[in-house]
């Protein structure tokens, strides 16, 4: 079945420190990933997408990803961690046009 | 990205009335409309897709004739709640997509509530 999984549903990490939230996914052709941030009450805001090339990919706000296809994973990571990253984070997986789908989010806390 | 607005950003209505949402890509011409709901703490559940001047394609268990989508320009699409219910508050987010595009880009989504 395809689905995105992101089995961490809570992450509090201290603020200056590093972070990995994990995505996986089951799918059988060529994924197309995206990283979402959602701050309380707003709307998705794109962090960082991977299409083809460097499996590594930047982001905003010092985000990074990697797709490892041997894996099906396509985790984010950050460096140093600022307070205002406190925020829902979605993986979420092009599985053809039209049609992408979520994972159910980690919700990420920066305890001072 | 493309710019995806919506309004009203948040609403408050009685129950048995209806409610009329607008997403407007802003400086893309969106070929493919998205609607989605998403409860507290939850993921983003898609409700239908709407391509422009054709009729939406909703998911399975989405009431139709509740949920109103037209989809009349490339640079609009509603979301018309018929009959609200209190199980009908939620946040709504529409987003917009291109011709075979893989990518969608988000509105801010409106909140509401039926009281």
């Amino acid at each position: 079945a395809q689905s995105v999984t992101q089995p961490d549903i809570h992450i509090t990490v201290s603020e200056g420190a590093s972070l990995e939230l994990r995505c996986n996914y089951s799918y059988g052709a060529t994924p197309y990933l995206f990283w979402y941030v959602q701050s309380p009450g707003q709307g998705l805001q794109l962090l960082l997408k991977y299409f083809s090339g460097d499996t590594l990919v930047q982001g905003i706000k010092g985000f990074e990803a990697e797709f490892k296809r041997s894996q099906s994973s396509f985790n984010l990571r950050c460096p140093s961690v600022h307070w205002s990253d406190a925020a829902e984070y979605f993986c979420a997986v092009a599985m053809g046009f039209q049609k992408l789908v979520f994972g159910t989010g980690t919700r990420l806390l920066v305890s001072p | 990205g493309a710019v995806v607005s919506q309004h009203p950003s948040w609403v408050i209505c009685k129950s048995g009335t209806s409610v009329k949402i607008e997403c407007r890509s802003l400086d893309f011409q969106a070929t493919t409309m998205f609607w989605y709901r998403q409860f507290p703490k939850q993921s983003l559940m898609l409700m239908a897709t709407s391509n422009e001047g054709s009729k939406a394609t909703y998911e399975q268990g989405v009431e139709k004739d509740k949920f109103l989508i037209n989809h009349a320009s490339l640079t609009l699409s509603t979301l018309t709640v018929t009959s609200a219910h209190p199980e009908d508050s939620s946040f709504y987010i529409c987003s917009a997509g291109g011709y075979l595009s893989y990518e969608q880009y988000f509105g801010p989504g409106t909140r509401l509530t039926v009281t």
